[in-house]
């Protein structure tokens, strides 16, 4: 399997702008997870799913922020409109339920909003 | 919910020595407690990780210990080199909801 895969990695972006992050997790996993991670508050749970239902979404900052998981195979997490503070490390993951239970991350999306 | 609170937020050792890294966490239904290390610019990868039925688990020179009446949970590592230099997260989950600690920067000085 080739991993949980996210695109883009890298996004620069404007202020104003929207911006969508895309996230494959690995195949056959029920839970799927939205990260941010920055220097000041560290690594952020912001959404996640179970089999493509949003679960808890409380960590999402603002109305700005929203996900969504149309299939299995498939998430994207949308900021608009996007901010400076946007600015961060978001990752994706994804595990299966009843199994070993390791959290597998994606390589991550580094986000610029200048 | 949970709240996962770690220990020291940096370590310096010298290279042989040991390293340990203690977090604490609130929610006693937390029966899954993993450690990551996230090197610079790289994902978070699991390095070892503990369940609520266990008290202790070591793999190679990384141990990890729990003490689940005090809620706390431990990461030692021995012989430390210096590849062991990254960030380390320690992470507590209830159910599936997984909160990670702040991080501790391990640097290993050779």
């Amino acid at each position: 399997d080739a991993g949980v895969i996210q695109s883009p990695r890298h996004e620069v972006t404007e202020m104003g702008q929207e911006v969508t992050l895309r996230c494959k997790p690995i195949s056959g996993h029920d839970y799927l997870f939205w990260y941010r991670q920055t220097m000041m508050r560290g690594l952020e749970l912001l959404i996640y799913f179970n089999n493509n239902v949003p679960i808890d979404d409380s960590g999402m900052p603002e109305d700005r922020f929203s996900a969504k998981m149309p299939n299995a195979s498939f998430s994207t997490l949308k900021i608009q409109p996007s901010e400076p503070r946007d600015s961060a490390v978001y990752f994706c993951a994804s595990n299966q339920q009843g199994a070993d239970g390791e959290q597998y991350f994606g390589p991550g999306t580094r986000l610029t909003v200048t | 919910g949970e709240n996962v609170e770690q220990h020291p937020s940096t370590l310096s050792v010298q290279e042989g020595d040991s390293a340990v890294i203690k977090c604490t966490y609130s929610d006693s239904a937390s029966n899954y407690f993993p450690w990551y290390k996230q090197e610079l610019g790289k994902r978070p990868q699991l390095i070892i990780d503990i369940r609520s039925n266990v008290g202790e688990k070591k793999d190679q020179r990384i141990a990890v210990t729990l003490n689940k009446t005090a809620k706390h949970f431990s990461l030692h590592i021995t012989e430390t080199q210096p590849e062991d230099s990254a960030v380390y997260f320690c992470a507590a989950r209830v159910v599936s909801d997984m909160r990670f600690g702040a991080g501790t920067r391990l640097t290993v000085k050779p």
